[in-house]
């Protein structure tokens, strides 16, 4: 089965780093570019970060530039968000997600819940 | 960056109607166009592709149209399991925006 998975979320101050992960299987994951998507509670869909299939092509939303890198390991078939400075903002479901044909998102993760309050 | 704006915000429609929603660019972005159903509790599903393509194992009674900078989105007759939230993405340049959502819901 396709899919990818992600976790790591949790509950934190403000100030504070995290890092998420995203487990790809059923798939060559070496072949498709990944991105980070994050809807924060009865809100949108939000667009955070994007990596290509090499890590050659990066791009965040400018919300978080500066303070969230991400990464990916195609030997582990894993995607990454480190995530520091966290703000109250930053409060969301992230969903990880599959760039598929012509760069729509076709495959999605359940979502990690992060938390940033005091 | 590049802004999505939809139209209606939200739509109240019965079972069997048409619906179609609007998304608009602030720019051109070509067919680079994305739209995705979304159900409470539930993770983004996609639907169309490059602004006209459907999505495999996505039902024939959704269609998609547009270019540049005006797309459609359109359910010939609405189905029970179609009440939902529709957002549209651009993924023509980072930041790859999405549109507010457009929320169907029964009338």
């Amino acid at each position: 089965e396709v899919q990818v998975v992600e976790s790591g979320g949790d509950l934190v101050q403000p100030g504070r780093s995290l890092r998420l992960s995203c487990v790809a299987s059923g798939f060559t994951f070496d072949d498709y570019a990944m991105q980070w998507v994050r809807q924060a509670p009865g809100k949108g869909l939000e667009w955070v970060s994007g990596i290509s299939w090499n890590s050659s092509t990066i791009g965040y939303v400018d919300s978080v530039k500066g303070r969230f890198t991400i990464s990916r390991d195609n030997a582990k078939n894993s995607l990454y968000l480190q995530m520091n400075g966290l703000r109250a903002e930053d409060t969301a479901l992230y969903y990880c997600a599959r760039a598929g044909r012509l760069k729509a998102f076709d495959i999605w993760g359940q979502g990690t819940m992060v938390t940033v309050s005091s | 960056d590049i802004q999505m704006t939809q139209s209606p915000s939200s739509v109240s429609a019965s079972v069997g109607d048409r619906v179609t929603i609007t998304c608009r660019a602030s720019q051109g972005i070509r067919s680079w166009l994305a739209w995705y159903q979304q159900k409470p509790g539930k993770a983004p599903k996609l639907l169309i592709f490059a602004a006209s393509r459907l999505q495999s194992g996505v039902p024939s009674r959704f269609s998609g149209s547009g270019s540049g900078t005006d797309f459609t989105l359109t359910i010939s007759s609405l189905q029970p399991e179609d009440f939902a939230t529709y957002y549209c993405q651009q993924v023509n340049s980072f930041p790859f925006t999405f549109g507010p959502g457009t929320k169907v819901d029964i009338k």
